[in-house]
């Protein structure tokens, strides 16, 4: 069974700490995409990766960045978290032009 | 840039009902489609997809056709289901380039009994 998982399902942070979300993925993708949900906005993509080492911005990508040294790991990481990046974030991984599969969403609230 | 448009909810319909979500895109070159289902407190699962035009995707009742002229992908079923209640996203890849996904804002069906 194909599988993405991430680390944790709820996360309560400070403002100005630096957090760390990882995700995982054991199908041998090349890309993995990390998105955030929010009501009434659907899924926005922060930043994507297609190979090892490379990453893209997606369309919200200020206040973000993002580490992928091995292609089965993709972190997405909050410089400084503030309350406004309190959301549901949701990791995913693809081969070329193929779906997407999702992990099991962290929900992070930045106090 | 690639988008998709999906109407808005929420859809509240009774069991038994017909069901249609529509969805347009708008992307250059010929992408895939997809319909994703996110069941409350979950991550989002793929329902059914379609690669090329006039293809049908279909998986547990549900259907869609990629619509080339009319870009559009809408999803429909015959007879739905308490348990179908969800929230429903259509989706693209690129068909070239980084193939990133683009998602639509997402439909909460509710279906009472």
């Amino acid at each position: 069974d194909v599988k993405v998982t991430q680390s944790s399902r709820y996360l309560v942070k400070r403002t100005g700490e630096k957090v760390f979300l990882e995700c995982v993925q054991d199908m041998d993708h090349e890309n993995m995409f990390w998105y955030r949900q929010d009501p009434g906005l659907g899924l926005r993509l922060i930043y994507f990766s297609y190979d090892v080492k490379m990453k893209e911005k997606g369309d919200i990508p200020e206040g973000y960045s993002v580490s992928r040294e091995k292609k089965e790991r993709f972190s997405l990481i909050l410089e400084s978290a503030s309350t406004n990046q309190t959301s549901m974030y949701l990791c995913a991984s693809s081969f070329r032009q193929g779906e997407a599969f999702f992990g099991q969403g962290t929900r992070l609230t930045v106090v | 840039g690639n988008s998709v448009t999906q109407m808005e909810g929420p859809v509240t319909l009774s069991e038994e009902a017909f069901l249609t979500i529509n969805c347009t895109y708008t992307a250059t070159g010929y992408p895939s489609l997809f319909w994703y289902v996110q069941y409350p407190g979950e991550g989002l699962q793929l329902l059914l997809k379609a690669t090329k035009a006039d293809d049908k995707g279909s998986n547990k009742g549900f259907e869609a056709t990629y619509r080339k002229e009319t870009t559009s992908f809408h999803l429909e079923k015959g007879s739905v289901q308490v348990s179908d209640s969800a929230v429903y996203f259509c989706a693209l890849s690129d068909s070239g380039g980084y193939q990133k996904v683009t998602f639509g804002t997402g439909t909460k069906l509710q279906v009472i009994p």
